[in-house]
């Protein structure tokens, strides 16, 4: 049973455009909520995370968006570049046994 | 320079035989992790770690086994018991606070 559901999984946006990422959990005990940004043949970097206390993170071009009540937490790109283009996952954690669970995976692709 | 290793980047193998992945850390977390990564999909837990001489099964351990003999330690041994063992494999490891930190990865292909 998939506990965190990604969308999309593709998305091409022109470059200076925004990109939008969506996860929804099921799970209320999760208490972090990180994004991992993947390039071909690299290991996952973290990116950016929120904790639900905070409704809204921003660090440089990334924001993280949480909507507690929904069950519900989104990745957008500002001005997105051609250097933005890669995988990104989403990832929830149960702070018993200190395990995330990923999302699918969306690849983005930024058009010059 | 603080980090996570895994060596080596690529590895082959011929069917039938088992081979270890080695991932080392400097970074003094207690808790590590193996996933494996298909192409163009997510990643599966395979092992958790979250102290040394302790370890639990993720959603896809068969076929795989690890010791965590050393805090810095967590090596994968992928058998001869994987049905379909070539991938991508993904070491970590985490703050007790959930920040996990990725490897670079280990390719392995098994012909």
């Amino acid at each position: 049973q998939q506990q965190v559901k990604q969308s999309p999984q593709s998305l091409i946006v022109q470059k200076g455009g925004i990109s939008i990422i969506n996860c929804a959990y099921e799970n209320t005990a999760f208490d972090y909520f990180p994004w991992y940004q993947q390039f071909p043949g690299k290991g996952p970097a973290l990116l950016i995370a929120i904790r639900p206390d905070v409704s809204e993170k921003k660090e440089g071009r990334f924001t993280i968006s949480f909507n507690k009540s929904a069950k519900q937490f989104s990745l957008h790109i500002m001005d997105s570049q051609p250097g933005d283009s890669a995988t990104y996952f989403c990832a929830a954690r149960r702070a018993a046994g200190n395990k995330l669970t990923f999302g699918g995976g969306t690849r983005v692709l930024v058009k010059p | 320079d603080g980090g996570i290793t895994q060596s080596p980047k690529y590895l082959f193998r011929k069917e039938g035989q088992n081979v270890t992945l080695s991932c080392e850390q400097n970074l003094n977390h207690d808790a590590m992790y193996w996933y494996r990564q298909d192409p163009g999909q997510g990643l599966r837990l395979i092992y958790y770690s979250q102290i040394v001489n302790d370890f639990q099964k993720g959603d896809i351990a068969e076929g795989y086994s690890v010791s965590r003999e050393k805090k810095e330690s967590f090596p994968l041994t992928v058998t001869s018991a994987q049905k379909n063992p070539t991938a991508f494999y993904l070491c970590a490891s985490s703050t007790r606070t959930g920040e996990q930190y990725f490897g670079p990865g280990t390719r392995l292909t098994v012909t």
